[in-house]
């Protein structure tokens, strides 16, 4: 079946440094792919999404590129902010066919 | 306007009891999902509906009974409480076929003492 794995938080960064959370994924067709953040208390959002192999998804700074040969879809942000923290979510699914199958989550934590 | 709707916010109840999680979408989308989000905030896909059908029913305890009047709403009845049902619930939409991805709803934190 389709899997999710994300590199293991909490990533604790100062404001301004650079952001990587890794992702891969484990899937027996051709899925979209998607971040969804998670503020303190809050529901899920749609950060960004890409849609097929070499799509870069980008939203508030933040951008991922689903790269199919390594079957990897790593977010980044060149200088993060302490409004960032959060828990970031990677996650896979066939254009709304099917329910989102998500990794565990990562926890940001932004320093002033 | 809410495009995912879900009530109560917060649910506090003892041991036993039986409880309701309401959700309504007003996107017109399809499919509504229940998701359960632990206290490591995985997110596991619990249901799903399509046009009021069961599509999707993972390993989740019968006391768990999803309900779908018409396609805006998706209820999750809970019968006989227990304390590892403990979780936030959220409820979700999609269209297929669309690529806008998925709303989810603002979640229910189920506290069962």
């Amino acid at each position: 079946g389709d899997s999710v794995t994300q590199m293991e938080g909490p990533v604790t960064l100062s404001e301004e440094a650079f952001l990587t959370i890794n992702c891969t994924y484990t899937a027996t067709g051709y899925p979209s792919l998607f971040w969804y953040v998670q503020y303190p208390g809050e529901g899920l959002q749609l950060l960004l999404k890409a849609t097929k192999a070499d799509d870069k998804g980008s939203n508030k700074g933040f951008e991922a590129t689903y790269r199919k040969e390594t079957t990897s879809f790593h977010l980044e942000k060149g200088s993060v902010q302490v409004s960032d923290s959060a828990v970031y979510f990677c996650a896979l699914s066939y254009t709304g066919r099917r329910a989102l199958t998500f990794g565990s989550g990562t926890r940001l934590q932004v320093q002033p | 306007d809410t495009a995912v709707s879900q009530t109560p916010k917060y649910l506090v109840t003892q041991m036993g009891n039986d409880k309701s999680i309401k959700c309504e979408q007003n996107l017109g989308h399809d499919t509504m999902y229940w998701y359960k989000q632990d206290s490591k905030k995985f997110l596991k896909i619990m249901f799903s509906y399509n046009n009021k059908e069961l599509i999707i029913n993972e390993t989740v305890p019968n006391r768990f009974s999803p309900k779908s009047p018409d396609k805006a709403h998706l209820n999750l009845h809970i019968n006989s409480l227990e304390l590892g049902d403990s979780a936030v619930y959220f409820c979700a939409s999609s269209q297929p076929g669309q690529i806008y991805g998925y709303t989810f709803g603002s979640g229910t934190r189920l506290t069962v003492v």
